[in-house]
């Protein structure tokens, strides 16, 4: 049981590329969340959804894409990436039963240059 | 949307001494509070939440009590040692499942001193 797997680890990026980051479930859990973490600025939400095929904004979408084509899968999407976009990204699930404790992955390190 | 205000930014203490981190939140809806501690470079994991039901709740060393009223929480360490060392955010969610995820506080870096 891996729990919450996040790919890659780390990417280096130029300003306009773009990239996905995998995060992958293997507890069955129904809810997906991807954040990211900025020094000073706490664990913020960029989209989630709340089943397969259901995607929905958080506190900062612009600039990211997602798709949950498979209830184990949750992609994160940069089409044309950014330096404010450089941060630690962490995706997370839950299920869905009741308010709850977040299984994270181990975090995402994107730098763009 | 939910607003999550935590405070101090950063906590230093001696070894034994007790921390206290302060929370407050905007919406009143909400009704889960949890505790996430982040260890350097690792994920964050939670430590102990309390529900707006409960006014307080401990598990060993850690207790985190709840004032609706005052939309406050509050997170205790009794008897810090070493491996409390760590950034601590609290959190607010709101009822009804809370499929929009948890609003996080900005984090408190907690130093224990030897």
């Amino acid at each position: 049981n891996a729990g919450v797997t996040q790919t890659p680890k780390f990417r280096v990026l130029k300003t306009g590329q773009s990239m996905t980051l995998l995060c992958a479930q293997d507890m069955n859990h129904e809810y997906m969340y991807w954040y990211r973490q900025d020094p000073g600025m706490g664990l913020r939400l960029i989209h989630y959804s709340v089943g397969e095929g259901t995607t929905a904004k958080g506190e900062v979408p612009d600039g990211y894409n997602v798709s949950r084509l498979k209830k184990q899968n949750f992609l994160l999407g940069l089409e044309s990436a950014a330096p404010s976009q450089t941060s630690v990204y962490f995706c997370a699930s839950r299920p869905w039963r009741e308010t709850g404790e977040l299984f994270f992955g181990e975090g995402s390190r994107l730098t763009v240059l | 949307g939910e607003n999550v205000e935590q405070h101090p930014s950063t906590l230093s203490v001696q070894e034994g001494d007790s921390a206290v981190i302060k929370c407050t939140y905007s919406d009143s809806a909400s009704n889960y509070f949890p505790w996430y501690k982040q260890e350097l470079g690792k994920r964050p994991q939670l430590i102990i939440d309390i529900r707006s039901n409960v006014g307080e709740k401990k598990d060993q060393r850690i207790a985190v009590t709840l004032n609706k009223t005052a939309k406050h929480f509050s997170l205790h360490i009794t008897e810090t040692q070493p491996e409390d060392s760590a950034v601590y955010f609290c959190a607010a969610s709101v009822g009804g499942g809370g499929a929009d995820g948890l609003t996080f506080g900005k984090g408190t870096h907690l130093i224990i001193q030897p």
